[in-house]
């Protein structure tokens, strides 16, 4: 089964650490997005990829990298930068010609205290 | 940058009634997509509209392209338990090589049996 898999489900840190959420897709996507959602909000940008070893940033991306070593894998490193890191961040993918449907992974609630 | 308002921002209906929500746009869109989010879940793609004036149904919902393409509407009929859940609008405009997508805040929906 084709999908996008994002580890873990849920993680709790303290404050001051470094900590990197996993997403993985076997659809053979070229472009994958790391978004960050608060109650009540829309989706935000944090970083996006369309292609191997290149990432942009999206609107909110201080406090925030990511890398893109392979195609299949794009983590998140939620650094201790970032002044407001509880959130449920949601990672997705698509492919970069043609219809720009972005499909979604179940993604990661991230609690620190 | 760009704007979608979504509206309603919540409602509460009773199981069989007929639902409508839209979204609307500062900019013209080339692109029209919407969500459902189950709590604790990433999106899922329902609808994809590509064309000003397309008018595409999956099962109960109907979705529109407006023909200004700075509006999209879905409409969910005789609406049951398992429609509850946040809905999203999602616009993008790939003029400019950009691929990334605009969403609203959500309509969170309701049904009471």
């Amino acid at each position: 089964d084709g999908g996008i898999t994002q580890s873990p489900k849920y993680l709790f840190r303290k404050e001051g650490q470094n900590v990197t959420l996993s997403c993985e897709q076997n659809l053979n996507h070229d472009a994958m997005y790391w978004y960050r959602q608060d109650p009540g909000q829309g989706l935000r940008l944090i970083y996006y990829s369309q292609i191997v070893n290149d990432f942009q940033k999206g609107d909110i991306a201080e406090g925030y990298s990511v890398s893109r070593e392979k195609k299949e894998s794009f983590p998140l490193t939620v650094t201790s930068a970032q002044k407001n890191p509880t959130a449920f961040y949601l990672c997705a993918s698509s492919i970069v010609a043609g219809p720009h449907e972005q499909y979604f992974g179940p993604g990661t609630r991230l609690t620190v205290t | 940058g760009q704007q979608l308002n979504q509206s309603p921002q919540s409602m509460f209906i009773q199981e069989g009634e007929d639902v409508s929500m839209n979204c609307t746009s500062s900019s013209i869109f080339n692109t029209w997509l919407w969500y459902k989010q189950d709590p604790g879940e990433g999106p899922v793609l329902l609808i994809a509209l590509y064309k000003a004036g397309e008018l595409t149904s999956n099962g109960r919902l109907t979705a529109q392209f407006g023909i200004t393409r700075k509006d999209s509407f879905l409409n969910i009929s005789a609406s049951i338990p398992s429609d509850v859940g946040i809905y999203f609008c999602a616009g993008s405009y790939s003029g400019a090589g950009s691929y990334q997508l605009t969403f609203g805040k959500g309509t969170k929906l309701s049904v009471i049996p």
